[in-house]
C-alpha cells in the first residue's frame, strides 16, 4: 500500500502535551485515522478526521491535518500515565474498506 | 454488544502443523480482514473480504489462507506455518459506509 510514516518513539512528562506526528502519501485519502493500541490489546479507534478539514478538536485530543504537506498530528493534552500506549496513524478511501496504518509510535508517560 | 471474537489468544505450534485462527463478529458487517502486526513493521494486512464468498489478498498474503462461508465468520488459515509467521494477528471489520473499523483482541502466534 501506499506509505504512512511515523515517528516509533516519544516520551513526555506526565501534565505536558504530546504531539504525534504522520505523512502519508496518498492524496486519494478521504479519512485519516488515529487509533490507540494498550498493551494486550486490540486497536481502538480514537478519532478520525475528513480530508476536507483542517483541524478536529475532541476534549483533549486536537487533530491537525494540513493536506498540501500530507501531514497528520496528534496533540494530547494534559497527558496522563493511562494515555502510555502505541498511537497508529492510518488512511483510507471513499470507496474502498482497506486501512493503510503507519507502524505505530510508542507513547511513554512517565511521572 | 458489538464484538469481534478472535479464538485462541495465544498459540505456540510447530512447523508445518496446520491451524486455523478464528474470527467471529456480531455486527453484520461486510467487510472483514486480517491484519498481522510486527515490530517495527506496524501492521500489514494480510487478506480481506468484501461480503460472503469475496475474498482478496493484500499486501502479505503468503503462506495464508482464508475463507468467507458466512457473513460472521472470516477464519484465518495456515496450512504449513513457518517460523516467519510468529506474529501478533488482528481480525478487524467494518460496514460499508461506516468510518470505524472494529478490531478483534488479536491472537499471539509462535512457530518453532
Amino acid at each position: 500500500g501506499e506509505d504512512v510514516e511515523q515517528s516509533l518513539f516519544l516520551s513526555v512528562r506526565e501534565g505536558d502535551s504530546s504531539v504525534i506526528n504522520c505523512t502519508y502519501t496518498d492524496s486519494s485519502s478521504t479519512y485519516l485515522y488515529w487509533y490507540k493500541q494498550e498493551p494486550g490489546a486490540g486497536l481502538q479507534l480514537l478519532t478520525y478526521i475528513f480530508s476536507n478539514m483542517d483541524m478536529k478538536q475532541d476534549q483533549r485530543l486536537t487533530v491537525l491535518l494540513n493536506k498540501k504537506d500530507k501531514h497528520l498530528s496528534l496533540r494530547i493534552a494534559d497527558t496522563q500515565t493511562g494515555d502510555s500506549a502505541i498511537y497508529f496513524c492510518a488512511e483510507g478511501g471513499d470507496s474502498g474498506y482497506a486501512l493503510n496504518f503507519g507502524k505505530g509510535t510508542s507513547l511513554l508517560v512517565t511521572p | 454488544e458489538a464484538q469481534v471474537t478472535q479464538n485462541p489468544r495465544y498459540l505456540i505450534t510447530v512447523t508445518g502443523k496446520k491451524l486455523t485462527v478464528t474470527c467471529s463478529q456480531n455486527m453484520n458487517h461486510e467487510y472483514m480482514s486480517w491484519y498481522r502486526q510486527d515490530p517495527g513493521l506496524g501492521l500489514r494486512q494480510i487478506y480481506y473480504s468484501m461480503n460472503v464468498e469475496v475474498t482478496d489478498k493484500g499486501d502479505v498474503p503468503e503462506g495464508y489462507k482464508v475463507s468467507r462461508k458466512e457473513k460472521r465468520n472470516f477464519p484465518l488459515i495456515l496450512e504449513s506455518p513457518s517460523p516467519n509467521q510468529t506474529s501478533l494477528y488482528f481480525c478487524a471489520t467494518r460496514t460499508s459506509g461506516a468510518l470505524r473499523a472494529f478490531f478483534g483482541q488479536g491472537t499471539r502466534l509462535t512457530v518453532v
